[in-house]
Parts: structure tokens; C-alpha cells; sequence
């Protein structure tokens, strides 16, 4: 099993640019989560799909940052225009519907917003 | 609502033992452990489904008071390997395998 893949691993960009991060879930997960993870904040969820449908996008910070799941085995978290204060470590973390498993983490994608 | 995560930080010396809490305002369906090292992804150490029940990981054990909405991690003869950040992860009823993290408990272990 090769795990939750992202990419890129670090991307530095200057303001203004857009961003695209990328999350190949395990194969057979019915969920998928995307986070963001920064010192003031902590982990917080952003987005997550169930089926490739997206469940609950509650925690997306504002319109700038469209998530899409076009197909099972593959997802992706856009910002558009990027900002500084989008500088973080993004997770994308997947399950499957059984409620005693956990979520597997991607090795997260690390971005800096010059 | 964010779990409440306590202490936020301990140092021990290899050897000691700790406890964890996360505490919940909100009926709880689950409680998820899991530990990340300096730079990378966090790593699943368990979950919590019933009431009360007690789980173990090598020296690394938790309980789950499912009437109080708190779950303690519990880590006992402390190795230098469990130096990290403990995350717990609360998971209400209903809500479709999501997750809440509290902010961390950060453990350093010295040799």
C-alpha cells in the first residue's frame, strides 16, 4: 500500500500566484480530507468528500481556495490568488467508512507565500 | 468546537510516565490519537469507540469516559522515540468520519 501521495512536498510562490496541491487518496477510502496545519491555528479541516462529493467545506477560509475531487483517486486544493498568510503545511488525510479506522496522512505539502 | 487539549507541554526524562487529556464540550462518538514528529505528517496511534474502554500500543495506552467527553493518552516508561506532538481528535455522532483536533501536547523526552 503506498499511502496518501501529495504534491508537490514544498512550493514557494510569489503572492498573487496560483497554487495547485495535489492528493492521490488510498485505494478503496471513501473519504478525504484536506487540512492545514500552521503554529497559530493548529490543524484545521478545510474541506472533505465523501464519494468525491464534498460533504462539508465549512472550514475553507474564503472563495479563493476551490477544491475538487473529479474522480476516486484524485483531489485538488487550489489557491487562487495566493496570499501570505496562506503560507502553511497542507495535509490531505483519507478513510474508509468503517468508523473503527483511522485517517492515513499524506506527508503534507509544505507553502510559502513570498 | 476544538478539543481541549492538557498539558500543553512536558519534558520528561526517559523512563517517567505521562498523561494526556483532551476534554470535549460536545457528545463524542470517538476519540483518535495520534503523534507527529517535527516536520512530519501525523501518525494514527488509536482509536477510541466505546465508553470507558482502554486501549494499548506498545507502552501507550488510552481511555475513553464517554459520559464526561474526555479521553486520556497514557504513556508510560517513557522512550526517547515518543518525543513529538499528541494530537487528539474528536469525532461527534453523525458527522461523517470528521475530525476535530485539539491544538497539542508537546512531549519532549531527554535522555
Amino acid at each position: 500500500d503506498a499511502g496518501v501521495i501529495q504534491s508537490p512536498r514544498h512550493e514557494v510562490t510569489e503572492m498573487g500566484q496560483e497554487v495547485t496541491l495535489r492528493c492521490k487518496p488510498i485505494s478503496g477510502h471513501d473519504y478525504l480530507f484536506w487540512y492545514r496545519q500552521t503554529m497559530m491555528r493548529g490543524l484545521e479541516l478545510l474541506i472533505y468528500f465523501n464519494n468525491n462529493v464534498p460533504i462539508d467545506d465549512s472550514g475553507m477560509p474564503e472563495d479563493r481556495f476551490p477544491a475538487k475531487m473529479p474522480n476516486a483517486s484524485f483531489s485538488t486544493l487550489k489557491i487562487q490568488p495566493s496570499e501570505p498568510r496562506d503560507s502553511a503545511v497542507y495535509f490531505c488525510a483519507t478513510a474508509s467508512g468503517s468508523p473503527n479506522q483511522p485517517q492515513h496522512f499524506g506527508d503534507g505539502t509544505r507553502l510559502s507565500i513570498l | 468546537q476544538q478539543p481541549v487539549q492538557s498539558p500543553q507541554a512536558v519534558i520528561l526524562r526517559e523512563g517517567e510516565d505521562a498523561v494526556i487529556n483532551c476534554s470535549s464540550s460536545k457528545a463524542l462518538y470517538s476519540v483518535h490519537w495520534y503523534r507527529q514528529k517535527h516536520g512530519e505528517a501525523p501518525v494514527f496511534l488509536m482509536i477510541l469507540l466505546k465508553g470507558g474502554e482502554q486501549k494499548g500500543h506498545e507502552k501507550i495506552s488510552a481511555s475513553f469516559n464517554e459520559k464526561k467527553q474526555q479521553s486520556s493518552l497514557y504513556l508510560t516508561a517513557s522512550q526517547l522515540s515518543y518525543s513529538g506532538t499528541y494530537f487528539c481528535g474528536t469525532e461527534r455522532a453523525g458527522s461523517a468520519r470528521q475530525l476535530t483536533f485539539g491544538s497539542g501536547t508537546q512531549l519532549t523526552v531527554l535522555p
